[in-house]
C-alpha cells in the first residue's frame, strides 16, 4: 500500500539559510499535517492543510510558511535557519473519512550547522 | 489546551512478561487516541487507534483500552519479546482540532 512520501530524507543546511520540505500524502488524502520532534522531544504539531486550505496552526514560528498544492502534495518552507531548528520533520495524512487516523511519513532529518 | 502525560517515562523488562503502558490525557472531549511506535532515529509507527465511542482495541499481541471519563488510556503488550523495545508514544486528537498531541513517550527495554 502506498505511504506518505517525504524528500529528502535528510537535509544539512547552515544557519541563515532556507530550506524546503516535501510531502506527498496517500492518494486520496485530502488533510496533511507537520510535526517536528527535537531531540528527546515528542513530536510538537506546526500546521495543517485541508482540501490546500490551511485548517489548523501549532507552534510554527514566523520564519516557517506552508503550503498545499492542487494535487495535494505540501511543503514545508524554512528561512533563516538556527540551530535550534535541527530536529526530525513529519508529515502526515489523513483521509476525509469520521476516523480522522493519521498517517505518518518516515520523516525527514535537518541538521543546522 | 489538551495535555499527554505518559508513565513510566521508561520501563525494563524481562522477556516473556507482559506490560502495560499508561497515557492519560487532560481534556476528555477527544476524537481518538492513537499509539505509536518509533525506533531510535526513525518515524513513527501506528500501532492501535482507539475512537472515542470505543472501549479498545487489538492487533495481535497489542491491547489498547480507552477510559474517556477518567482521561486514561493503557497500552497493554502481551509476552514482551526483544523486538518491542522502543519508545511508545500515545497521542489524542481532540474534538475540533484536527491535530494530535502527544505524550513523551514511554521508552520501553525488553532484555533477552
Amino acid at each position: 500500500a502506498a505511504g506518505v512520501i517525504q524528500s529528502p530524507r535528510h537535509l544539512i543546511k547552515e544557519k541563515r539559510e532556507t530550506a524546503t520540505l516535501k510531502c506527498y500524502p496517500i492518494p486520496r488524502h485530502d488533510t496533511v499535517y507537520w510535526y517536528q520532534q527535537g531531540p528527546g522531544q515528542d513530536p510538537q504539531f506546526l500546521i495543517s492543510f485541508y482540501e490546500k486550505m490551511q485548517s489548523d496552526k501549532g507552534s510554527i514560528p514566523d520564519r516557517f510558511s506552508a503550503q498545499q498544492f492542487s494535487d495535494y502534495h505540501s511543503e514545508l518552507n524554512m528561512s533563516s535557519l538556527e540551530l535550534g531548528d535541527s530536529a526530525l520533520y513529519f508529515c502526515a495524512s489523513s483521509r476525509p473519512v469520521r476516523s480522522y487516523e493519521q498517517y505518518f511519513g518516515p520523516g525527514t532529518r535537518l541538521t543546522v550547522t | 489546551k489538551q495535555e499527554v502525560t505518559q508513565i513510566p517515562a521508561a520501563l525494563s523488562v524481562p522477556e516473556g512478561e507482559n506490560l502495560v503502558l499508561n497515557c492519560s490525557f487532560t481534556d476528555s472531549a477527544i476524537y481518538n487516541l492513537q499509539w505509536f511506535r518509533q525506533d531510535p532515529g526513525k518515524g513513527l509507527t501506528s500501532l492501535l487507534l482507539i475512537q472515542s465511542s470505543q472501549r479498545e482495541q487489538t492487533s495481535g499481541r497489542l491491547n489498547a483500552s480507552l477510559d474517556k471519563s477518567s482521561g486514561r488510556s493503557t497500552l497493554y503488550i502481551a509476552a514482551s519479546q526483544p523486538g518491542d523495545s522502543a519508545t511508545y508514544l500515545c497521542a489524542a486528537r481532540g474534538g475540533s482540532a484536527r491535530q494530535l498531541t502527544f505524550g513523551s513517550g514511554t521508552q520501553l527495554t525488553v532484555l533477552p
